[in-house]
């Protein structure tokens, strides 16, 4: 089982919100670790959105508009990446990422369709 | 502002090594630590390893029997070596700078294609 799993697929109106999850493997507590966010877009390395840990221990990435936020939802054991008024723009892939072990974990990412 | 640029060979035959560079400018690389992560086409980011400026290195678990990633402070320059390579380790292979936050700074990315 992958340490980091992401939904392959997410499609969302323009001016709706998308929520973005991130589900940790059953034996790693979502609580114990900032969850990263990252976005990219085609030909284009990925680029940091944002961290979140806590609501104490959260982290802008520079010039990242506040309608992306970050949350957990511990029953399901997850970071969540929350895109408020959707725009064309934000269509791209997000990646999830922790510290785990002395590693980088990637998550395996979830295209975001805006239509 | 740091710019990193990796170069290297974009055709490595099966078995051999792939060996990458990544130059620094505008920068120096004393006080960070310098991953190299890769991505095979089509799919997600995978991390390889890390090296701080003083050469303390981490991989990832699965690639570290291949893989060494060293430091040369005078060149500014980071390296990877990765053996016995196959054609699951084509891929676009980027160099990235982590801040105390998060990978700022990226190379473009280079792809290294396994092919006879």
């Amino acid at each position: 089982q992958a340490v980091l799993t992401q939904p392959s697929s997410l499609s969302a109106s323009p001016g709706a919100s998308a929520s973005l999850t991130c589900t940790l493997r059953s034996g790693i507590n979502v609580d114990s670790f900032r969850i990263y966010w990252y976005q990219q877009k085609p030909g284009s390395p990925p680029q940091y959105l944002l961290r979140y840990k806590s609501e104490s221990d959260t982290q802008q990435g520079s010039g990242v508009p506040s309608r992306f936020s970050g949350s957990k939802d511990a029953s399901a054991n997850a970071g969540i990446l929350l895109i408020s008024g959707l725009q064309s723009e934000d269509e791209a892939d997000y990646y999830c990422l922790i510290w785990h072990s002395s590693a980088w974990v990637f998550g395996g990412g979830t295209k975001l369709t805006v239509l | 502002q740091v710019q990193l640029q990796e170069s290297g060979p974009g055709l490595v035959k099966p078995s051999e090594t792939l060996s990458l560079t990544c130059t620094v400018s505008g920068g120096s690389i004393t006080g960070f630590f310098w991953s190299w992560i890769r991505q095979p086409p089509g799919k997600g980011p995978e991390w390889i390893g890390q090296i701080y400026y003083r050469g303390t290195t981490n991989y990832n678990p699965s690639l570290k029997s291949r893989v060494i990633i060293s430091v040369d402070t005078s060149k500014n320059q980071i390296s990877l070596d990765l053996n016995s390579v196959t054609a699951a380790d084509t891929a676009i292979y980027y160099c990235a700078r982590e801040s105390s936050t998060d990978f700022d700074s990226w190379g473009q990315g280079t792809l290294v294609t396994v092919s006879s």
